[in-house]
């Protein structure tokens, strides 16, 4: 089975502060995501990466940064976290092939205070 | 762009009834179409697609969908629902970078 996990389930940090968000999948897979969530919003995409090094931008990127320096880690960067990004990270991945479907991690629900 | 719409906020059933969680898309071309399910404070769980082929899809737990192109819907069914399917619903579409579009989501509650 895929396995997609995220270093923290909860994470409580103050305005200002610097935030990293790893994600690292076991499955070899070329494209990694990162989602955030929020109620009557559903997912909306902030980065993806569909190689190591290489980085695109979602719908939402203001005030996030990504690094994939290797192919299973993928990570989230808030430069200054503020209060609108309280919500809900999810990261993904999937495999270039005829399958698509993205793989999840469990999410971690930040809170910036 | 692609895109998908969840008309429903909240689906309430009864058990044993059966459930339809609904779902309408947009696209050019042919649609990817996915169903996934989110339980509370966990990820997104895969429960099926349609690609090509069949416009009856099953997928796990006992879910199908059915792709209807002249009403560009992809509604996901259940015969006989479950309280342990209560869970947050979502519909998405691959969009043209290989990334996914995401509906806002359809709360099932399903009562004994």
């Amino acid at each position: 089975d895929v396995k997609v996990t995220q270093s923290s389930r909860y994470l409580v940090k103050r305005t200002g502060e610097k935030v990293f968000l790893e994600c690292v999948q076991d499955m070899d897979h070329e494209n990694m995501f990162w989602y955030r969530q929020d109620p009557g919003l559903g997912l909306r995409l902030i980065y993806f990466s569909y190689d190591v090094k290489m980085k695109e931008k979602g719908d939402i990127p203001e005030g996030y940064s990504v690094s994939r320096e290797k192919k299973e880690r993928f990570s989230l960067i808030l430069e200054s976290a503020s209060t609108n990004q309280t919500s809900m990270y999810l990261c993904a991945s999937n495999s270039i092939g005829d399958s698509y479907e993205q793989y999840f991690g469990p999410g971690t629900r930040l809170t910036v205070t | 762009a692609q895109s998908v719409a969840q008309p429903e906020d909240q689906v309430n059933v009864a058990e044993g009834n059966p459930l339809t969680v609904k779902c309408t898309y947009s696209v050019s071309g042919n649609p990817y179409l996915f169903w996934y399910v989110q339980y509370p404070n966990r990820g997104l769980q895969f429960l099926l697609k349609y690609i090509t082929g069949d416009n009856l899809v099953k997928g796990s737990y006992g879910f199908e969908a059915e792709f209807n192109k002249s009403q560009t819907s992809f509604h996901l069914k259940k015969p006989s629902a479950l309280v342990s399917d209560s869970a947050l619903y979502f519909c998405a579409v691959r969009d043209l970078r290989n990334d996914m579009r995401f509906g806002a989501g359809t709360r099932l509650t399903v009562k004994p």
